[in-house]
């Protein structure tokens, strides 16, 4: 089973620019996340989809992240205009909504933002 | 915001000891409390899990002990190995995953 795809695995922007990054989860599921991981910090969820609803979005700054899931699928999160406190690491996760699951999440292995 | 506090910042063990994580939470109303590996540049993977109704879960070398009245839980890993050697998270769940600070372990060989 193919895991949770992510790019960019790197990216280095100036503040003020724009950035996106690209989440592809594992076949089937329902669920995706997008967290954020400042260094030495633990993941902090910015928002959780159901299909191509959102459940969960009340840590995402709306000023500028926006993050979309067309078609239930994969799912795009955008940083628009970057600032310097938006270094982190941007993990994508999944999880199978199916009745009787564990409901454990997956993760990718993260895009590397640096705002310089 | 819902908190959870995890303790040692970093730990370093020799090859064969055990290595515990403690962490602990104020919300009664979490009901799935999972531990999670990271290695550097990958994303974190599920290690072990338990619900609050179970005051122990043990996976080979890998054991949660879970204490409700003290709202406290923490992993130990038994026979620690240099591939051990990963920073890990302890985290708790109502509805969402609220993660705790992380531990980097370092196992000396």
């Amino acid at each position: 089973e193919a895991g949770v795809a992510q790019s960019p695995r790197y990216k280095i922007i100036e503040k003020r620019q724009s950035v996106a990054f690209w989440c592809n989860p594992i076949s089937g599921h329902a669920t995706l996340y997008w967290y954020q991981q400042i260094l030495g910090q633990g993941p902090k969820l910015l928002i959780q989809f159901q299909n191509n609803g959102v459940v969960d979005d009340s840590q995402l700054p709306k000023d500028r992240f926006s993050a979309e899931r067309l078609k239930g699928v994969d799912s795009t999160l955008k940083i628009q205009p970057a600032k310097l406190e938006d270094s982190a690491v941007y993990l994508c996760a999944s999880s199978s909504s199916r009745q009787g699951s564990s409901y454990e999440q997956y993760f990718g292995p993260g895009t590397r933002l640096t705002v310089t | 915001q819902q908190q959870v506090k995890q303790s040692p910042q970093s730990l370093i063990v020799q090859k064969g000891g055990i290595s515990i994580i403690n962490c602990a939470y104020e919300n009664t109303a979490f009901d799935y409390f999972p531990w999670y590996q990271q290695f550097p540049g990958k994303g974190p993977a599920l290690l072990i899990a338990i619900r609050p109704d179970v005051s122990e879960k043990k996976e080979g070398r890998f054991t949660i002990s879970f204490n409700k009245s003290a709202k406290q839980f923490s992993l130990h890993i038994m026979d620690s190995q240099p591939g051990d050697s990963a920073t890990y998270f302890c985290a708790a769940r109502e509805g969402k995953l609220t993660f705790g600070q992380g531990t980097i372990l370092t196992v000396h060989p």
